[in-house]
């Protein structure tokens, strides 16, 4: 079973269009992530959940609204999308801070 | 601020060789610290932490990482390197604001293995 898992791995979409990306949690942890990895590898967190509750939000462009159904899932909605969103999102989560995260195995996005 | 550096971007070692992966800290508390790493196309996973104790620490796949405050450093070493290994190394450490945590991660180390 898949620990975290995210879909759809890959997502080619032209600008301006609106898409999701789904991520879900089977270990029971309480805070959940979004990471953008860019073309130079370089990864930076955008959200975290606790609990359903938006407890970071960095400096993330507000075309990008995660929603968090439920403690087990959380979702990253990407609207007006433009090519500088082009990378790789990674969802993560974690029970303790001590624990590390654990991360699911991205997700693709190609804006052309 | 907290950073993480990785003064290495990129590393060659042949198989069998021992390696070493840098990697230094800014934090003003004790740190969380974290090696993960990425073969392409994947997710990371977890290779090793250190919050407290032991300063030398164990981890998956033969890698340990020794903590050094006076140097603000956790370096990654293995003593043989198989080809498996090439992948991308990440250092990382947690950071705690208003009771709540985040990973920072380094650049990243490319591990390229020669046969």
């Amino acid at each position: 079973d898949t620990a975290v898992s995210q879909t759809p791995k890959y997502l080619v979409t032209q600008m301006g269009n609106d898409k999701s990306i789904k991520c879900e949690q089977n270990l029971g942890h309480d805070t959940m992530y979004w990471y953008k990895q860019d073309s130079k590898k370089f990864l930076k967190i955008m959200f975290s959940y606790n609990n359903k509750e938006l407890i970071i939000n960095e400096t993330v462009p507000n075309r990008f609204s995660p929603k968090s159904p439920d403690k087990a899932h959380l979702n990253l909605h990407i609207n007006s999308l433009e090519l500088g969103d082009s990378a790789v999102y990674f969802c993560a989560s974690s029970i303790t801070s001590q624990q590390g995260y654990t991360f699911g195995s991205g997700t693709r996005l190609t804006v052309v | 601020a907290q950073s993480v550096t990785q003064p290495d971007i990129h590393i060659t070692v042949s198989e069998g060789a021992s390696l070493e992966l840098r990697c230094n800290y800014s934090y003003g508390a004790t740190p969380y610290l974290f090696w993960y790493v990425q073969s392409p196309g994947q997710g990371l996973q977890l290779l090793l932490k250190y919050f407290s104790g032991d300063t030398l620490v164990q981890g998956i796949k033969g890698f340990e990482a020794e903590f050094k405050r006076s140097q603000s450093s956790f370096n990654l070493r293995k003593p043989s390197v198989h080809w498996s290994d090439a992948a991308e190394y990440f250092c990382a450490v947690a950071t705690f604001s208003g009771g709540y945590n985040k990973l920072i991660f380094g650049a990243g180390t490319r591990l390229a293995v020669h046969p």
